[in-house]
């Protein structure tokens, strides 16, 4: 079965200190990776994807994942995090043999702390 | 439109009453999601309308839920005899290619 694992469902941190969010997905075919951020009473928007080339997809707001094949996974990192990244991230995967279906995680509440 | 369009933002109802949520995709998407999110729940995936195939309903949680796509463009939701476990935000999303999926801002539903 697809799935989409996000192992940590709440992360607090420091103002500028660095934070990386943990995703896992099951696939043995191609995939296109994605983290979207739902900013509290917002809707979700697209933070970063992977589609294919460079491991390391570079996104908004000075956010970075980077895809490992071998470890099927996808991991979300910033170097310094600010109190305007306080939000609901969702990682996603779609697979090139199930045409457009998305799947989700639990997502993942970052906190940041002042 | 620019983006994808959810109507009413807000829905405030009495219990057993039924309701219709509305998703206006991006003009030309032919995939079209619906989710829910309960609070600070994750995104529970409820029915996926491609093209003309037929919709993949594996989410949909009792048979009280149903959705239409008239045209390959507009669904509405629908959600019978309402219940205070269907509150919940309902998020609609559309996408042409597997490659990105656009969010409405959702619709929250209270059921009172």
């Amino acid at each position: 079965a697809q799935s989409v694992t996000q192992l940590d469902s709440q992360v607090p941190v420091f103002e500028e200190a660095p934070v990386e969010l943990r995703c896992n997905y099951s696939s043995s075919v191609s995939v296109y990776l994605f983290w979207y951020v739902q900013y509290p009473n917002q809707g979700l928007q697209l933070l970063l994807k992977y589609l294919s080339g460079s491991t390391l997809v570079k996104g908004i707001n000075g956010f970075e994942a980077e895809f490992n094949k071998s470890q099927t996974s996808f991991h979300l990192r910033k170097p310094s995090v600010h109190i305007s990244d306080t939000a609901e991230y969702f990682c996603a995967v779609s697979y090139t043999n199930t045409g457009n279906q998305f799947y989700f995680g639990t997502g993942t509440s970052l906190t940041v702390i002042p | 439109g620019a983006g994808v369009s959810q109507s009413p933002s807000n829905k405030v109802t009495e219990k057993g009453k039924d309701v219709e949520l509305r998703c206006d995709p991006i003009s030309g998407h032919t995939a079209l999601y619906w989710y829910r999110q309960s609070l600070g729940q994750g995104l529970e995936f409820l029915i996926y309308f491609q093209g003309n195939s037929a919709p993949d309903k594996s989410g949909l949680p009792s048979d009280r839920f149903s959705a239409e796509r008239t045209g390959g463009s507009v669904s509405t939701l629908t959600i019978q005899r309402t219940q205070q476990e269907d509150s919940a935000v309902y998020l609609c999303a559309s996408s042409l290619v597997p490659t990105e999926a656009f969010f409405g801002q959702g619709t929250r539903l209270t059921v009172v």
